[in-house]
């Protein structure tokens, strides 16, 4: 079975710095999914960015981007220029490719706070 | 309508009662999957219902919980007898198809078991 890591409970930045959150994960799959999902008070799950296994390059978009080490397990999520909005727990997340596998398995989150 | 709902928003509820939670995907979406996320943690699968084929109900903790579909269309989640550790936040997603679409949220039913 699949196992997804988040070491950091709670992390901080400063408005406008950069913040990087951490996530590990554990399978014996070569082909998968990894995503990092928001989820502000309002309790709804936003997806923030998706990385495809096969694919070398890592995924961007707007000021979040990743750092995908597939050998070492590694997905950690770098957000750039911080915003008061970007204030919420974030999870990262794998996914199977397989059709019978296809629901997704989280880490335990980090809280994440933006200081003015 | 433009996104997944849930309803009730909230539920309290007596140890013991039995509770129903409704989830409506966004149309068109033949995939439909339940998670329940305890305080503080992350969100843990309970049941996947794809199109009319058999529901994966590997998640669901115990016998007390139990999901139905019909069809496409609405799901709802069912607790038993429940238990003061069933309260949570529930989840519902929806996707197209399964493994290669994204899945998207409803608000979720915060469920309280006193």
């Amino acid at each position: 079975a699949q196992t997804v890591t988040q070491s950091q409970p709670e992390m901080s930045v400063q408005e406008a710095e950069t913040v990087t959150l951490s996530c590990t994960y554990d399978t014996s799959e070569s082909d998968y999914y990894l995503f990092w999902y928001k989820q502000p008070p309002s309790r709804q799950m936003i997806l923030v960015i998706r990385q495809e296994a096969y694919k070398q390059q890592n995924a961007t978009e707007n000021r979040f981007s990743v750092n995908f080490q597939k050998a070492a397990k590694s997905f950690s999520l770098k957000i750039s220029d911080s915003q008061l909005g970007d204030a919420a727990m974030y999870f990262c997340a794998y996914r199977s490719k397989e059709t019978s596998g296809s629901r997704l398995t989280f880490g335990e989150g980090t809280q994440l706070t933006v200081n003015p | 309508g433009a996104g997944v709902s849930q309803s009730p928003s909230n539920k309290v509820t007596e140890k013991g009662k039995d509770v129903e939670l409704r989830c409506d995907p966004i149309s068109g979406h033949t995939a439909l999957y339940w998670y329940r996320q305890r305080l503080g943690q992350g969100l843990e699968f309970l049941i996947y219902f794809q199109g009319n084929s058999a529901p994966d109900k590997s998640g669901l903790p115990s016998d007390r919980f139990s999901a139905e579909r019909t069809g496409e269309s609405v799901s709802t989640l069912t607790i038993q007898r429940t238990q003061q550790e069933d309260s949570a936040v529930y989840l519902c997603a929806s996707s197209l198809f399964s493994a290669m679409f994204e899945q998207f949220f409803g608000p979720g039913t915060r469920l309280t078991v006193l």
